[in-house]
């Protein structure tokens, strides 16, 4: 079955510690986007990539990185710089340009920083 | 001003009543609506989809846009308890660029 995977499911990160959250996604889809939602305030768009080897800033990109080395996997690590990180982070994925273009999320990662 | 915005409820309602949500956009050149569902602790889904103004119906639902007054709605009749969720309506225009409202949570009581 096709579909965009997340592991894992829960994450509890120590202050001062970087964490990565995988992504992956079998719909041979090129673009790919991270989201980090809290109660009330829906999705906000942390990064995206287009294309392999490639990726642009979303609205809240700092404390935040990415990278796109295959076009199944978009790994993002939370830094210490991030303050805030408590959160629920969803990676999306789209087929890419185009007119209409559904994202496909994943069914995200709780991270909590004790 | 906010690309979307969207009332976030809660919004709690009887088994078998007619449910509205809402949304208003400020970007004129969003043509395609979308609206996801999500449920509790879950990734959100598509629930529908439209392009530029008019109605579409699926099942029990109905998503509408008026492009003129830019707001979208999505109705749910005969609303059951596995409707209990978050709604986020999703305007967007032709690229990768995607905007969400805030979302909408709904519960359905038996």
């Amino acid at each position: 079955d096709g579909g965009i995977t997340q592991s894992p499911k829960y994450l509890f990160r120590k202050e001062g510690q970087n964490v990565t959250l995988s992504c992956e996604q079998n719909l041979n889809h090129d673009a790919m986007y991270w989201y980090r939602q809290d109660p009330g305030q829906g999705l906000r768009l942390i990064y995206y990539s287009q294309i392999v080897n490639d990726f642009q800033k979303g609205d809240i990109a700092e404390g935040y990185s990415v990278s796109r080395e295959k076009k199944e996997s978009f790994p993002l690590t939370v830094t210490s710089a991030q303050k805030n990180p408590t959160a629920f982070y969803l990676c999306a994925s789209s087929i890419g340009q185009g007119g209409y273009n559904e994202q496909f999320f994943g069914p995200g990662t709780r991270l909590t920083v004790l | 001003q906010k690309e979307v915005e969207q009332d976030p409820g809660p919004l709690s309602v009887p088994e078998g009543a007619i449910v509205s949500l809402n949304c208003t956009y400020s970007n004129s050149a969003f043509q395609y609506f979308m609206w996801y569902r999500q449920y509790s602790r879950k990734g959100p889904e598509l629930l529908m989809y439209t392009y530029s103004s008019g109605n579409k119906e699926d099942g029990r639902f109905t998503a509408q846009v008026d492009k003129s007054s830019k707001y979208i709605s999505l109705f749910i009749r005969d609303s059951q308890p596995s409707d209990s969720a978050t709604y986020l309506c999703a305007p967007r225009r032709a690229g990768n660029q995607f905007y969400f409202g805030t979302g909408t949570s709904l519960t359905v009581i038996p």
